[in-house]
């Protein structure tokens, strides 16, 4: 078990420009979560995906986000025309998911600043 | 929606001294209740759960919390503390019907001082 991994862990870009961030769940774990967490806050729900469907995806996401997960596997988050309000770290976690036993394990997180 | 509340952002206490961590959440349905520690630049380890059964669950590294469905509450405790505990700690709610996001408290720091 390798547990969750992000990459990259830290991310300093200009505001305006794109960033790509990407997250390897456990594997065999069918749900993959995306969180955002600022400074002094506890993380904030993004989207979630079973497999390769996206099923839901909170009023957080604005439309310059968007993931993905195509073969149900990795899972990647871009963020397009960065603001300075996008600096968080963005955290990743997995599951395998049940009613009663669904237990989410989080990644190391990737921490955007954007100047 | 859920929602939980962590009544203490930040809570010192010397080292190998008892802790409770405060956390209330709010729920229209039944909910599984989790808790987390974040060391600093790292991301969420879960220290433990409850999901049924028994309302004391214990978990990793002397942590235990007890579910009171009565008070709406969650705290974590731990009898004696140690330097490596100093962390973020978050309380986290799930509901147990169609939506399976976790809804996060803001958190309590716990400094444990020598």
């Amino acid at each position: 078990d390798t547990g969750v991994s992000q990459d990259p862990r830290h991310k300093i870009t200009k505001r305006g420009q794109n960033v790509t961030f990407r997250c390897d769940p456990i594997s065999e774990h069918n749900r993959l979560y995306w969180y955002r967490q600022t400074l002094g806050q506890g993380p904030e729900f993004l989207t979630y995906f079973q497999n390769e469907a996206q099923l839901e995806k909170s009023r957080l996401l604005s439309d310059r986000f968007s993931a993905e997960r195509p073969k149900g596997s990795f899972s990647t988050l871009e963020i397009q025309r960065t603001e300075q309000g996008d600096s968080a770290m963005y955290l990743c976690a997995s599951s395998l998911w049940s009613r009663e036993t669904d237990t989410q394990y989080f990644g190391p997180g990737t921490r955007l600043t954007v100047l | 929606a859920q929602s939980v509340t962590q009544l203490d952002s930040q809570v010192p206490v010397f080292e190998e001294a008892p802790v409770e961590l405060r956390c209330n959440y709010s729920s229209s349905v039944s909910v599984y209740l989790f808790w987390y520690v974040q060391y600093p630049n790292q991301g969420l380890q879960l220290l433990l759960k409850y999901l049924s059964g028994s309302t004391l669950v214990k978990g990793i590294n002397g942590f235990e919390a007890e579910f009171n469905k009565s008070q709406t509450s969650f705290h974590l405790r731990k009898p004696s503390v140690h330097i490596s505990d100093t962390a973020e700690y978050f309380c986290a709610v799930r509901g147990n019907n169609a939506g399976n996001m976790l809804t996060f408290g803001g958190g309590t720091r716990l400094m444990v001082k020598p």
